[in-house]
Parts: C-alpha cells; sequence; structure tokens
C-alpha cells in the first residue's frame, strides 16, 4: 500500500523567491514518484516524475525533485517563482516496474505567488 | 487536439436521478483510469481498465457506481440515485502500458458533478 502527506497545504513566497514543496512517501514496495501540476478548472499536469536511476529529476518549467530514500522524502522546488506558477500541486506515488499504475496523491499544497 | 477529453465538462443534477460521463483516452492508450476528486482533497482512485477489461474497482465505488469501456476506446461512468455526497470533480486518465512498466498517465480536464 501506497500513501502521501504534503506537508502546508498553503505555501506562499514573493516572485522570485525559491520555491519548496514538501511531500513524503509510504510505500510497501520501490515506489515511482510523481509531482503533477493543477490550474483552475483544468486537469493534472505531470511537472516531473521518478522512476529509477538518477535521484534528481528535472520537469517542465524550471522546476526539480530529489528523491531520498532514507527520508522517503520527494520535494518540489524551484529556484525562482514566476506569477505565473500559482497554482495547486500533487505529489503522488504509485508502485513501481510492472504494475498497473495506481496514483495514490496527496492533498495538494496551494502556491501563492505575490509581486 | 489528441489529448484525453472529458464530457460533459459540468452537470448539475437532483438528488435521486442517473448522471453518465463520457472519457475519450488518447487513441492509442490502453489503460484508462477514473479518478474522483472532492474540494480540498487529492484524486482519489476509483477504477482502471486495461482495453475493455475492468481490472480493479476501489472500495470507494459503491453499488451505485458502474464504468465500462466496451470497445476498449472511451469510457462512460454512470452514478445511479446520486446522492449530495457524489459531487465532485471526476477525473479521467489514460495511459500506454510499456513492457516492463508503466506509461505516463495525462489527464482529462474533468467533469464537476454537482448533486443538489
Amino acid at each position: 500500500a501506497q500513501s502521501v502527506t504534503q506537508l502546508g497545504s498553503h505555501v506562499s513566497v514573493s516572485e522570485g523567491a525559491l520555491v519548496l514543496l514538501r511531500c513524503n512517501y509510504s510505500s510497501s514496495v520501490p515506489p515511482y514518484l510523481f509531482w503533477y501540476v493543477q490550474y483552475p478548472n483544468q486537469g493534472l499536469q505531470l511537472l516531473l516524475k521518478y522512476t529509477t536511476g538518477a535521484t534528481l529529476v528535472k520537469g517542465i518549467n524550471g522546476f526539480e525533485a530529489e528523491f531520498k530514500k532514507s527520508e522517503t522524502s520527494f520535494h518540489l522546488t524551484k529556484p525562482s517563482a514566476h506569477m505565473s506558477d500559482a497554482a495547486e500541486y500533487f505529489c503522488a506515488v504509485s508502485a513501481g516496474g510492472t504494475s498497473y499504475g495506481k496514483l495514490t496523491f496527496g492533498q495538494g499544497t496551494i502556491l501563492t505567488v505575490h509581486p | 487536439d489528441t489529448g484525453v477529453s472529458q464530457n460533459p465538462r459540468h452537470k448539475i443534477t437532483k438528488r435521486g436521478q442517473n448522471v453518465t460521463f463520457r472519457c475519450d483516452p488518447i487513441s492509442e492508450h490502453n489503460r484508462l483510469y477514473w479518478y474522483r476528486q472532492t474540494l480540498g482533497q487529492g484524486p482519489e482512485f476509483l477504477t482502471y481498465f486495461q482495453n475493455e477489461a475492468q481490472l480493479e474497482k476501489s472500495r470507494l465505488l459503491s453499488d451505485r457506481f458502474s464504468a465500462e469501456r466496451p470497445k476498449g476506446s472511451f469510457s462512460t461512468l454512470e452514478i445511479q440515485r446520486t446522492e449530495q455526497g457524489d459531487s465532485a470533480m471526476y477525473l479521467c486518465a489514460s495511459s500506454l502500458r510499456l513492457a516492463g512498466g508503466q506509461g505516463e498517465q495525462f489527464f482529462g480536464p474533468g467533469t464537476r458533478l454537482t448533486v443538489l
């Protein structure tokens, strides 16, 4: 079984500041980890994913995340926030390998970017 | 546009009525998933299809819910005798099963259901 905890339901940053969204997971098997972004009234868009290999993964729009097995974490970062980054972000986990890929999501973090 | 599409985008119904939603996945994708998202929560898995076979249903999917994917292409999700607690965003996603692994899930825009 898998579960995800996102620390902080709301994060507020100034434009140009570092963005850090926290995600911790629990999984009984090697996990695949994902970050999705959701803009109002839209579906989910994949930002980045970790499956195997390099633990630092880069995604779209300048985001990256690092898989830390010892800390069971997959935090999302971006060096410099843009106004367009304001959205809701979801961390998700699935069982890795040949499983069918059911995603278990965290509760989401709403990112607000101030001018 | 070759993305996942869902219809209708919005549905308002009265308690006790039946509703049906449709999802059209990306054409070559053989896996199709349904999720439900309530306000302030992340999406929750409901069910998934591999081609036309429904291979898993969540405990969240009560007997009032039924999903089909008759020809392995589009899928429908029907809710019978709707209740106010069914109000949510219903999301569909599709993926292409890769040899030895999983493909990325692409999500549709969702159908927002409001039960009065």
